[in-house]
C-alpha cells in the first residue's frame, strides 16, 4: 500500500529561524514527489517537485531534498517569515497513476 | 493567468438540503478531480473525470454526485448533506498521468458548512 508519513506533526518556530520537515514514503513505482503549502482555508499550492533523478530543488527560501534510495525527502525553510505559517504537505505520485498519496501534513507556526 | 476557480468560496446549507459546488478551469486539462478535506486531515479523493469518463472512488458515499458538462466545468452535487459532510471541498485538474512531472493543480477550495 502506498503511504506517505510526515514528521513532525506540528512545530513552532521564531521568525527568522530555520526549520526542516521530513517525509518518508513507500509509493512505488515512484514518479515524483511534491511539497505543497496550504494556508488555512485555502487550496494547496505547489512549492517544489522532484523526479527520481533530482536530489535538491529550491524555490526561494524553500529547499527540498530527495533520497530516492531511502525514500526520504525533506523541506528546509530558511529565515522563516510570519507568512510561512501554514500546513506543508508531502505528496508522492506513482508512475502512470492519477491518484496522489498525501502525507498528513506538518503545521508550521511562525511567531514574532 | 491559467487557473482553477471554485465558486462559491464559502457555502452554508441546511441539513438535508441539496447543494452544488462549482469548479472551472482555464488550463484545458483532460482530468478534473474532487477532493474532500476535513480539518487537519489530508485531502480525500471522491472521484475524477478523465474527459467525460467518470471514475468514482470505492468509498465515496452515494450522497455525492458529479457532473462535467464540458472540458472547463465540473460540479459536485451533495444530494442530502449531513453534518459529517461539512468540510473543505477541493477541485483539481491535471493532464493525463504518465509524465515524470505530472501534477495536479488545485483550486482555492469551497468551505461547506451544514447547519
Amino acid at each position: 500500500k502506498n503511504q506517505v508519513e510526515q514528521s513532525p506533526q506540528s512545530l513552532i518556530i521564531l521568525e527568522g529561524k530555520n526549520c526542516t520537515l521530513q517525509c518518508n514514503y513507500t509509493v512505488s513505482p515512484f514518479s515524483n514527489l511534491r511539497w505543497y503549502k496550504q494556508d488555512t482555508g485555502r487550496g494547496p499550492v505547489s512549492l517544489t517537485i522532484m523526479t527520481f533523478s533530482e536530489n535538491t530543488k529550491s524555490n526561494g527560501r524553500y529547499t527540498a531534498t530527495l533520497d530516492a534510495d531511502t525514500k526520504q525527502s525533506s523541506l528546509h525553510i530558511t529565515a522563516s517569515q510570519l507568512s510561512d505559517s501554514a500546513s506543508y504537505i508531502c505528496v508522492v505520485t506513482a508512475f502512470n497513476d492519477y491518484k496522489l498519496s498525501f502525507g498528513a501534513g506538518t503545521t508550521v507556526t511562525v511567531r514574532a | 493567468d491559467a487557473m482553477v476557480i471554485q465558486n462559491p468560496r464559502y457555502q452554508v446549507t441546511q441539513f438535508g438540503k441539496p447543494v452544488t459546488l462549482s469548479c472551472s478551469q482555464t488550463l484545458n486539462h483532460n482530468v478534473m478531480y474532487w477532493y474532500q478535506q476535513k480539518s487537519s486531515q489530508a485531502p480525500k479523493l471522491l472521484f475524477h473525470y478523465y474527459d467525460k469518463d467518470f471514475n468514482n472512488e470505492a468509498d465515496t458515499p452515494d450522497n455525492f454526485q458529479s457532473r462535467r458538462p464540458n472540458t472547463s466545468f465540473c460540479f459536485l452535487d451533495i444530494r442530502s448533506p449531513g453534518l459529517g459532510d461539512a468540510a473543505m471541498y477541493l477541485c483539481a485538474t491535471s493532464p493525463p498521468p504518465g509524465l515524470a512531472d505530472y501534477e495536479q493543480y488545485f483550486g482555492p477550495g469551497t468551505r461547506l458548512t451544514v447547519t
